[in-house]
């Protein structure tokens, strides 16, 4: 069963500072891995799709990469902003559904 | 364009009630549809998934139950809810294709139910 982990499980860092969430799956045997964004009592966006052929994709301010081989994905934000805050989920698609992390609780101040 | 649709957004029930949550997608045929719940924390559960009318798997054994009505269509009940039931229960949706290795998977806003 794929086990996704999510590190760390809560962050607050000042406006401007570059960040990296981490997210991390037992069995390397995927179709793709995508990060989405949860607000508070909303439903969760799709922010990057990796299909598991891919290293890595960006989408603005956003670069999340891929390693399959070490079960490891990371989302880079550049330059966080206040509005950046929110909750990050990783998910891993192995098959016929996606298995969630955790997630990481996001805090930028100003 | 494709859209997902779930209701109601909030509901509050008393113990031992039955329940009934509706998904519906718009503009797209023959998706694979999910029921996930999100308790407080804890992670995303899958509960249930479709891959097609009157198809249906469960992932957790619990007193919720799910159905396929139509294609579009994906319904999760519960003939007496348990406080257990409280969660946010959220209804997904992905494009079926032979590869699933670019296919985004979509949720809806999500249903906040409260079991008093």
């Amino acid at each position: 069963k794929q086990e996704v982990t999510q590190i760390p499980a809560a962050l607050s860092v000042p406006e401007g500072e570059n960040l990296v969430l981490n997210c991390s799956f037992t069995d390397s045997a995927i179709y793709n891995l995508q990060w989405f964004r949860q607000d508070p009592g909303k439903g969760l966006t799709s922010l990057l799709l990796i299909q598991s052929s891919q290293r890595e994709q960006t989408s603005g301010r956003l670069n999340a990469s891929l390693d399959k081989s070490s079960g490891r994905s990371t989302l880079y934000i550049a330059a966080s902003q206040p509005g950046d805050s929110a909750t990050y989920l990783c998910a891993v698609n192995s098959g016929y559904a996606l298995n969630f992390g955790k997630g990481t609780s996001l805090l930028v101040t100003p | 364009s494709q859209t997902i649709h779930q209701w109601p957004a909030t509901l509050v029930q008393p113990v031992g009630s039955p329940l009934s949550l509706e998904c519906t997608v718009e503009g797209t045929s023959n998706p694979n549809l999910y029921w996930y719940r999100q308790a407080a924390g804890r992670g995303l559960q899958l509960l249930f998934y479709s891959v097609g009318i009157g198809q249906i798997s469960s992932e957790v054994p619990q007193n919720l139950s799910a159905s396929r009505p139509q294609d579009r269509q994906f319904i999760l009940s519960s003939k007496k809810l348990l406080l257990s039931d409280s969660g946010f229960y959220l209804c997904a949706w992905i494009r079926q294709t032979v590869s699933s290795g670019a296919n985004v998977l979509t949720f809806g806003a999500g249903s906040r139910l409260t079991v008093l």
